[in-house]
């Protein structure tokens, strides 16, 4: 079955840089685009990037265009999420997903990693 | 890039049916028939409920439906169950190739 795990989340102070990674299982993943998502605490989901299946085709919300670099190795299964310049406000829990091909929207979600800028 | 506009909570009784509703822009929710609902369980990742505005996912109940009109998307629940207490989300594509979540609905089954 489809899995989604993601990893690298911890404290960070703002300014700092962190990776998060998320290991896909279950499925073929150089057919799929995947998205990140993140939850504050307590707060509702907010859409932050999109990969394409062949690892063009990138878009970002706003919130991080510029600061965050979302990317693939489809060699190794596992999506990634470079965040530069990290604010306090980018406090939350970040989950992987997959599209719903052809449907533009999300399937499969992973539990997610969280990170805290403190 | 504005969140879609969700009503903070809605109730129900068991058995009865609610709506909620799920209002944009003719840049997203307007624009596209790409809007989807999710359900989500406290600490637990969200599950698609419906996408393509009116689309079951295999096994989701059919007690769950949706549609559009206009500007505003709207998620219908029937037959209200106490495992359908949950929060929602709505979601739509735009036009800036991006993805919009709405601010999410707590339903409280009474």
């Amino acid at each position: 079955q489809v899995q989604l795990v993601e990893s690298g989340g911890g404290v960070v102070q703002p300014g700092r840089s962190l990776r998060l990674s998320c290991a896909a299982s279950g499925f073929t993943f150089s057919t799929y685009g995947m998205h990140w998502v993140r939850q504050a605490p307590g707060k509702g989901l907010e859409w932050v990037a999109h990969v394409g299946y062949g690892g063009n085709n990138l878009h970002y919300a706003d919130s991080v265009k510029g600061r965050f670099t979302i990317s693939r190795d489809t060699s190794k299964n596992t999506l990634y999420l470079q965040m530069n310049s990290l604010r306090p406000e980018d406090t939350a829990v970040y989950c992987c997903a997959r599209d719903l091909t052809g449907h533009w929207t999300i399937d499969y979600w992973g539990r997610g990693t969280l990170v805290t800028v403190s | 890039q504005s969140a879609l506009t969700q009503p903070a909570s809605v109730s129900g009784s068991p058995g009865q049916s609610i709506t909620i509703s799920c209002t944009g822009t003719s840049s997203d929710v307007g624009g596209y028939n790409y809007v989807s609902w999710y359900q989500q369980h406290s600490g637990k990742a969200p599950k698609l409920m419906i996408y393509d505005v009116n689309s079951r996912p295999s096994g989701v109940s059919t007690r769950f439906s949706g549609s559009k009109s206009g500007d505003t998307a709207s998620l219908t629940i029937s037959g209200l169950q106490p495992e359908d207490e949950a929060n929602y989300y709505c979601i739509s594509y735009t036009r800036s190739s991006t993805w919009v979540f709405g601010g999410g609905t707590k339903l409280t089954v009474l």
